[in-house]
C-alpha cells in the first residue's frame, strides 16, 4: 500500500478483555515495528520484526502482550486481559530494511481505550 | 540502552520568531538522528534528521545541529508560522538500533 495502515483507528474494551490491533506496512517493507505513546509522551518501543521472527521483543510490557507477522506482511499485537492502564495510542511504523532507524514511515496508530 | 531527554516541554513563540528545542542522549554509539512532528491526533511525521558524521543540516526554515562529543542535538526552526504549532519529537537510534523518542515539545506559534 502507499503508508502504513492500521485498524482499527480506534478501540474502546472494558477492562479483562482481549483485543487485537492490526498493522499492514508498506508494501515491501522487510522491518516492522510497535510503539505505543500514552497521553503527553513520546512513543516508546515495544516489539521489533525482520521478516516474519520477532527479532526483539524487549519493549513487551508483560505477558499480556503478545505479537505475530505470519507473512512477513502484516502484523497483530495481541493484547489479553486488558488493564486500564494498557490505555494508549499504539503505533506501528515499518522500514524498507530494519536497523538503524533510517526509513521509518508511521501508521495512524489505534487509540485504545480500556474502560 | 540509549536514553534521550529533551527540552523544553513547552515552548511558545510569536509569528517570525524563531524555536530552538534541544536534546540529549547517552549512548555514544548512536549515529542516526531524527526529528519528528506530530499534530494532535496524527501519527509522527519524519521533518529532518542528521547522521553523526555530519553536524549541521538545513532544509529550507529547519535547521539540526549535532554535537557529538556534548552528546546533544538541537532543532532551529526560524520565521516560525502557526502551521508549525505541533509536537516536536526528538529521537536516537543507538547499539541496539531501536529508536528512542523523547518526551516531545509542545509548540505553539501565536500569529
Amino acid at each position: 500500500g502507499a503508508g502504513v495502515s492500521q485498524t482499527p483507528s480506534n478501540k474502546v474494551t472494558e477492562k479483562g478483555k482481549y483485543v487485537e490491533l492490526r498493522c499492514d506496512p508498506i508494501s515491501g517493507h522487510t522491518a516492522l515495528y510497535w510503539y505505543r505513546q500514552s497521553l503527553g509522551q513520546g512513543p516508546e518501543f515495544l516489539i521489533y520484526f525482520q521478516g516474519t521472527g520477532a527479532a526483539d521483543d524487549s519493549g513487551l510490557p508483560n505477558d499480556r502482550f503478545f505479537a505475530v507477522r505470519p507473512e512477513g506482511s502484516v502484523s497483530t499485537l495481541k493484547i489479553q486481559r486488558t488493564e486500564r492502564g494498557d490505555s494508549a495510542v499504539y503505533l506501528c511504523a515499518s522500514s524498507p530494511t530494519g536497523g538503524q532507524g533510517y526509513g521509518y514511515t508511521f501508521g495512524s496508530g489505534t487509540r485504545l481505550t480500556v474502560v | 540502552g540509549e536514553n534521550v531527554e529533551q527540552h523544553p516541554s513547552t515552548l511558545s513563540v510569536q509569528e517570525g520568531d524563531s524555536a530552538v528545542i534541544k536534546c540529549t542522549y547517552s549512548d555514544s554509539a548512536s549515529n542516526y538522528f531524527p526529528w519528528y512532528k506530530q499534530e494532535l491526533g496524527k501519527r509522527p511525521q519524519l521533518i529532518i534528521d542528521i547522521r553523526s558524521n555530519v553536524g549541521e543540516k538545513k532544509d529550507q526554515r529547519i535547521a539540526v545541529t549535532l554535537n557529538k562529543t556534548a552528546k546533544h542535538f538541537s532543532l532551529h526552526i526560524t520565521e516560525t508560522q502557526p502551521e508549525d504549532s505541533a509536537v516536536y519529537f526528538c529521537a536516537g537510534v543507538g547499539s541496539n538500533y531501536k529508536l528512542t523518542f523523547g518526551k516531545g515539545t509542545l509548540l505553539t506559534v501565536n500569529p
